[in-house]
């Protein structure tokens, strides 16, 4: 069975400090892992993936993450943090199922 | 913006009503998911399809059934709704492989 874990329900960190959101999986075979942003009363819009290749990925308003496949990890990090990054943030894999499964989210606030 | 769309956006109704959650996607994907997300933020997948007349329940047990007659469209239906189905529904599509799913902007359902 596939599985994503979030360890934290909410992440602090001052403006321009560096974040870190964590996610770690579990799925047969290669993954494909995937992270979403969330603002209230919002869907969820992407902002990168890994497929295969590099292991760091660059995405959408500075995000990056870095495939760890050793230990099975893919978190979320961003160098600056501004306030407006402020969200839900889940994390996501897709295995041989085709099956998306989440992780039960991390609520990011960013202080100014 | 991704062309999904998900009617109606806030829906309050009675116990014991018939609903149908609308879902329809333009983009042409094969595989559209419904997910249900707790007022706190977790989601849940409770439905999946990957293309015409194949539909699959999820990793969340649910009282709802869907359909998936043609491509664009995926309805959640409850026969009879209960206070205990109050959530928010998100509807998503994406093709086969890495590429990242695309979401709806959700249907927040109280049942009163």
């Amino acid at each position: 069975a596939q599985s994503v874990a979030q360890p934290e329900d909410q992440v602090n960190v001052a403006e321009g400090n560096p974040l870190t959101v964590k996610c770690t999986y579990s799925v047969s075979g290669n993954p494909y892992l995937f992270w979403y942003v969330q603002y209230p009363n919002r869907g969820l819009q992407f902002l990168l993936k890994y497929i295969t290749g590099d292991n760091l990925v660059k995405g959408s308003y500075g995000f990056e993450a870095e495939f760890n496949k050793s230990q099975t990890s893919f978190h979320l990090k961003k160098p600056s943090a501004l306030v407006s990054d402020s969200a839900l943030y889940f994390c996501a894999v897709r295995g041989f199922t085709d099956k998306l499964i989440f992780g039960t989210g991390t609520r990011l606030q960013v202080f100014p | 913006e991704a062309d999904i769309y998900q009617t109606p956006r806030y829906l309050v109704i009675g116990t014991g009503k018939k609903i149908t959650l609308e879902c329809s996607q333009t983009m042409g994907h094969d595989k559209m998911y419904w997910y249900q997300q707790d007022p706190g933020m977790e989601l849940h997948l409770i439905h999946y399809s990957y293309g015409v007349n194949s539909t699959e329940k999820g990793d969340l047990s649910s009282e709802s059934t869907v359909s998936r007659i043609r491509t664009e469209h995926f309805p959640l239906t409850l026969e009879s709704a209960r206070p205990s189905h109050t959530s928010q529904y998100l509807c998503a599509s994406t093709i086969t492989g890495g590429t990242e799913a695309f979401f709806g902007q959700g249907t927040r359902l109280t049942v009163v």
